[in-house]
């Protein structure tokens, strides 16, 4: 069984400085790891996506987010806020090859001011 | 080239009514999902389509949810009768064949509010 632990509920950033959003993870088999984020009214979009490959993954807008298989985590990051990145964000894990199901953690909501 | 598109983007019904809420995948796109995210709670698992085949059901709460996928293009969640318990926001997500680590791609979800 796979699950999710998002370990912020809410991160309050101001513009410029760094964000961080915490995810641990558990996976039976070695899981796929993805960060979605979904803006006010909008869909769920792909941030960035780990699959076996490098552990440190660069996405999109300037996040990245770092595989750790010993700690069982994979947050994410950005070295300067922006006000456009105040949304809700989502790290996500789906399991081994045939496993089509997405599992979300709770989600964290990053508020940036100004 | 569109996205996923669902319809209604918000809908509002009273207990024991019944809402059909509609996805249009992209086109192309054999694999569809249907995911939901209750009040509070995280985003859950409901079915998978593979064109008009369900390929696993096992996320749907009861048999008040039926999924349809005629013709392999748009699915229908129909929601019959509808309890108070059903509020929350109801995602559609598609992806092309092959592989599972594909990206599947979401739509913006319908808020459906029961009272």
């Amino acid at each position: 069984a796979q699950s999710v632990t998002q370990l912020d509920s809410h991160v309050s950033v101001s513009e410029g400085t760094p964000v961080l959003l915490r995810c641990n993870y558990s996976s039976s088999y070695s899981p796929s790891l993805f960060w979605y984020v979904q803006h006010p009214n909008k869909g769920l979009q792909l941030l960035l996506k780990y699959t076996s490959a490098a552990t440190l993954v660069k996405g999109i807008n300037g996040f990245e987010a770092e595989f750790k298989k010993s700690e069982t985590s994979f947050h994410l990051t950005k070295p300067s806020a922006h006000m456009s990145d105040a949304a809700e964000y989502f790290c996500v894990v789906s399991e081994s090859a045939n496993d089509y199901k997405l599992s979300f953690g709770a989600g964290t909501t990053v508020t940036v001011r100004a | 080239e569109a996205g996923v598109t669902q319809f209604p983007s918000h809908s509002v019904i009273e207990k024991g009514q019944t809402v059909t809420l509609r996805c249009d995948p992209i086109s192309g796109h054999d694999n569809l999902y249907w995911y939901r995210r209750v009040m509070g709670k995280e985003i859950k698992f409901l079915l998978h389509f593979v064109k008009e085949s369900k390929q696993d059901e096992s996320g749907m709460p009861n048999n008040r949810f039926l999924a349809e996928r005629t013709g392999g293009t748009y699915s229908t969640l129909k929601v019959q009768p509808a309890e108070l318990e059903d509020s929350g926001v109801y995602f559609c997500a598609s992806s092309q064949p092959h592989t599972w680590n594909t990206e599947a791609f979401f739509g913006q979800g319908t808020r459906l509010t029961v009272v």
